[in-house]
């Protein structure tokens, strides 16, 4: 069955610390993975991750994929309280040549306090 | 606004009842997607089109759901005898088919409750 599994599903963290969030996944015929933030209303695009080990970076935002071990993580340093959101992983699998369906795991909850 | 709409963005209705929902994708993409999502979990996929057509549809997707994309431009979500279970953000996403990958990107969702 596939599935994508996120950890933990719950972190609180003060302002400046930094923080790696985990996505394992078993998906069959595997495409990309991606992440989203989401803050009550419509996740929103982040990354997408196609090739092991090759880095991703938006800002204080970076994240990379192991395609041999199955999992990604997602870095975020010197985190804001605009940064407190859930964080939701995907994998896409191949649909013909390009991306079918999406799975989501069940997200990590990311609070920032002043 | 060139993103994806989805309206309307909340709906009450009472069990039994059938509500639609509408979604207007990106205008040059041609994948429409439905997800379900419900507090606390990830969204589920319950079925996408490509330009018209029906590609895949989940097991979740009991026979009172139906989705439909007639001129391959913007879809509706039909949900039939509405159930308390039926309670949920329901999200349409949209993306273009291409060789560079392509990104799926989601609309503001649609909240339904049924009481």
């Amino acid at each position: 069955e596939d599935k994508v599994v996120q950890s933990p599903l719950s972190l609180v963290v003060h302002e400046g610390d930094t923080v790696t969030l985990n996505c394992s996944y078993e998906v069959t015929n595997f495409r990309s993975l991606l992440w989203y933030k989401q803050e009550k209303k419509a996740p929103t695009f982040l990354f997408m991750l196609t090739s092991s080990g090759i880095e991703k970076k938006s800002g204080r935002l970076s994240s990379i994929l192991d395609k041999k071990e199955l999992f990604s993580i997602l870095n975020i340093t010197a985190t804001q309280t605009g940064d407190s959101a859930v964080y939701l992983c995907a994998v896409g699998r191949y649909r013909g040549s390009t991306l079918g369906r999406l799975y989501f795991g069940r997200g990590t909850q990311l609070t920032v306090w002043p | 606004d060139t993103g994806v709409s989805q309206n309307p963005r909340h709906k009450i209705t009472k069990r039994g009842q059938n509500v639609t929902f509408r979604c207007d994708p990106i205008s040059e993409h041609n994948r429409l997607y439905w997800y379900r999502q419900t507090l606390g979990q990830g969204p589920e996929f319950l079925t996408y089109f490509q330009n018209e057509a029906q590609l895949e549809k989940s097991r979740l997707l009991s026979d009172r759901f139906s989705a439909e994309r007639p001129k391959g431009s913007f879809s509706t979500l039909e949900i039939q005898r509405t159930e308390q279970g039926d309670s949920a953000m329901y999200l349409c996403a949209s993306s273009q088919k291409s060789d560079l990958g392509n990104t799926i990107y989601f609309g503001e969702g649609s909240w339904l409750t049924v009481v």
